[in-house]
Order: structure tokens, then sequence, then C-alpha cells
């Protein structure tokens, strides 16, 4: 697997508004993950997109994977306080038997009532 | 379903002691993987276990050790505690072992050495 970079470090909203977060990484994947994180709690999985697609919905979310730009980006919709957290990407690849995810600093989303 | 369980929540430890924190995968899980959260490093790769044996390790010091029960329940051990190893502590199961699927993480340890 590799260390995914997400972009901005810190985003802060209005609710109501849509966030926008951006990953990139350097090598090819297999797929892209992206896992939210409430202060001081553990990784919760939002949302997993494989190479050969180029969108995914989930609910209020939206991920796009552009593979040719190495680059992935997760959309919030209607943004509620509750969506405050940081939010990481990591992208892999099918290197063997292993599940080891590389995360790289995340966003931090602040979304104010 | 129960969750993946971290054991204990919170604890304070002082310098050169050692500690073991527990982790209890989700039924059918048989893949634990153990992350160190800091302000300072982030999120960081501890190591990856299946079927009792380790399959990866991070760039830690071999104060840094683990294992695996053959009911697939994990611990991790530091010795020698040091100031800069206080940190939250993830574990993480999956029922796959190829990273075609989500982790599943418990809430973590929260580690304070004095």
């Amino acid at each position: 697997s590799q260390q995914g970079e997400e972009d901005p470090q810190a985003l802060s909203i209005q609710e109501g508004e849509n966030a926008t977060m951006n990953c990139s990484y350097k090598t090819s994947i297999n797929n892209l993950q992206w896992y939210r994180q409430n202060s001081g709690r553990g990784l919760v999985h939002l949302i997993l997109i494989r190479s050969n697609e180029r969108e995914k919905h989930s609910g209020r979310l939206r991920v796009t994977l552009d593979t040719s730009k190495k680059s992935s980006s997760l959309l919030i919709t209607a943004s509620r306080a509750a969506d405050t957290a940081s939010y990481f990407c990591a992208p892999s690849n099918y290197g063997g038997a292993t599940n080891k995810l590389i995360f790289g600093t995340g966003t931090l989303l602040a979304v104010q009532p | 379903k129960a969750g993946v369980t971290q054991t204990p929540r919170y604890l304070i430890k002082t310098r050169g002691q050692q500690v073991t924190l527990s982790c209890s995968p989700i039924s059918g899980h048989r893949s634990v993987s153990w992350y160190q959260q800091t302000p300072g490093q982030g999120l960081q790769f501890l190591f990856e276990y299946f079927s009792e044996t380790q399959r990866n390790k991070g760039n830690f010091p071999g104060r840094f050790s683990g294992r695996q029960f053959s009911n697939s329940r994990s611990e991790m051990n530091v010795s020698t505690l040091e100031l800069g190893d206080s940190a939250l502590y993830l574990c993480a199961s999956s029922p796959r072992t190829d990273n075609t699927g989500e982790l599943f993480f418990g809430e973590g340890s929260r580690l304070t050495v004095l």
C-alpha cells in the first residue's frame, strides 16, 4: 500500500454547505478507501472505490476517482455539525496477503452550526 | 454483531514501565492490525497478524511487540515506556487478507506516559 495525501489540511464550512476534500497518490492502485475519525475515536470506513470505478455514492457522500491524475475526491453534501471529523484516504494495491493501509495526515473538517 | 473491542480504553503509566493492550476482533475476522496515532506522526502502522502469525511489521523499535491467539484476539505490548509512546493505539480487524475490503476499527486505547 502507499500513502495518500489529503488536501486541504483543514476546512471550515457552515452547516448545509458542501464539503470537498481531495486525495492524491503516487503509483497505480486497485482500490482507494475513505475513513472518518471523530476526535479521539476509532476510524470508521466510509466508502471503497475500485480502480475501474469513476464515481460512487453512499447517502450524502460522493467519491470520485481519476486514475489518470492519481487523485480522488470526497464530497459531503448538505453537511451537518455531526460531520465534523478528520477524513483520511487510503490508496491500496493488492500486494500480497496483507491488509496494511498507510494513512496520510487527513483533512480536518469543521462544520459550524 | 459486536464490533472490535479494545481494552483498556484509557491508561496512565510512568516511564520505564510496560503496558499490554488487548484487542478482540469482530467474530469471524482473522486479520488484526495495530496502529499508533500521535499528533506529531499521525497514524502509523505497527503490525498485522493473521492466524497467529505476524505478516507485517511497521518501523517501530523492538520494544513494541504483539501476538495473536488462536481465537484471533490480539495483544500488543510496549516495554520500557518512553514519553513519546503516549498515543492512541488503534486495532482493526478484517475478514479479508488482501486489502480488498474495509478495516473495522476499535475505539482505541489511550495511553499516557508520565
